[in-house]
């Protein structure tokens, strides 16, 4: 089945140790993001990669690090979480096709991490 | 990005046809129609899309007026399973598009009824 799996799917951690949230999908897409989403505020990206060994930053990349080794992993690394990081966060991924590129996004099911 | 305007809430029966509108009279010649849901707290689930052109699939049917402003999402034969917030978002086609400030807006939460 085509999916994008996370996980963990929930986390709670104390301030200050690092973690990292998995992200990987299997449907040999080039393009891959994260989001966070908060009540009220939607969802909001965090970093995205067009393809292996690119990435850039989104709306709001202060605090977290992300990878994109390979094709079908884009981890959500956190060095050092504090409190406001806590949030529901979603992986992403879709199909670049080039000139007609209006493949939809397709979300992982979430992780909700709460930082202490 | 163009704007859209839904209904904040609407009741279905089980079985029964849900027709979702969407307004959307900004939207320009490029910009694609999608519509996502989301059921609470799990990620949100891609639908449908379209340009122009009526579009069909497993899941919904996505009927778009033939001026663009507007659109309707419908769910054939509604189950308890299809309770969720609707999404309707437009998007320009770019091949440089990173799907940031990605503005899923309100909705429409969907409840179905036995």
């Amino acid at each position: 089945e085509a999916q994008v799996t996370q996980n963990p799917r929930y986390l709670i951690t104390v301030t200050g140790k690092k973690l990292t949230v998995t992200c990987s999908q299997n449907m040999n897409h080039e393009y891959m993001s994260w989001y966070r989403q908060d009540p009220g505020l939607g969802l909001r990206q965090i970093y995205y990669s067009m393809n292996v060994e690119v990435t850039d930053k989104g709306d709001v990349p202060e605090g977290y690090k992300v990878s994109r080794k390979e094709k079908r992993n884009f981890p959500l690394i956190l060095e050092s979480p504090s409190p406001n990081q806590t949030s529901l966060y979603f992986c992403a991924s879709r199909y670049r096709s080039g000139v007609a590129d209006n493949s939809p996004l397709h979300f992982g099911n979430g992780t909700r991490l709460t930082v202490t | 990005d163009a704007k859209t305007t839904q209904p904040t809430s609407m009741d279905c029966a089980e079985g029964r046809a849900a027709n979702l509108p969407c307004n959307h009279s900004t939207i320009s010649g490029n910009e694609y129609v999608y519509w996502y849901r989301q059921i609470h707290s799990q990620g949100p689930q891609y639908i449908i899309h379209g340009l122009k052109n009526n579009e069909t699939n497993e899941m919904a049917s996505l009927i778009i007026t033939e001026d663009r402003k507007s659109s309707t999402l419908i769910l054939p034969h509604a189950t308890l399973r299809d309770t969720a917030v609707y999404y309707c978002i437009v998007r320009v086609q770019k091949t440089t598009d990173s799907w940031g400030k990605l503005q899923f807006g309100a909705g429409t939460q969907v409840v179905v009824t036995p």
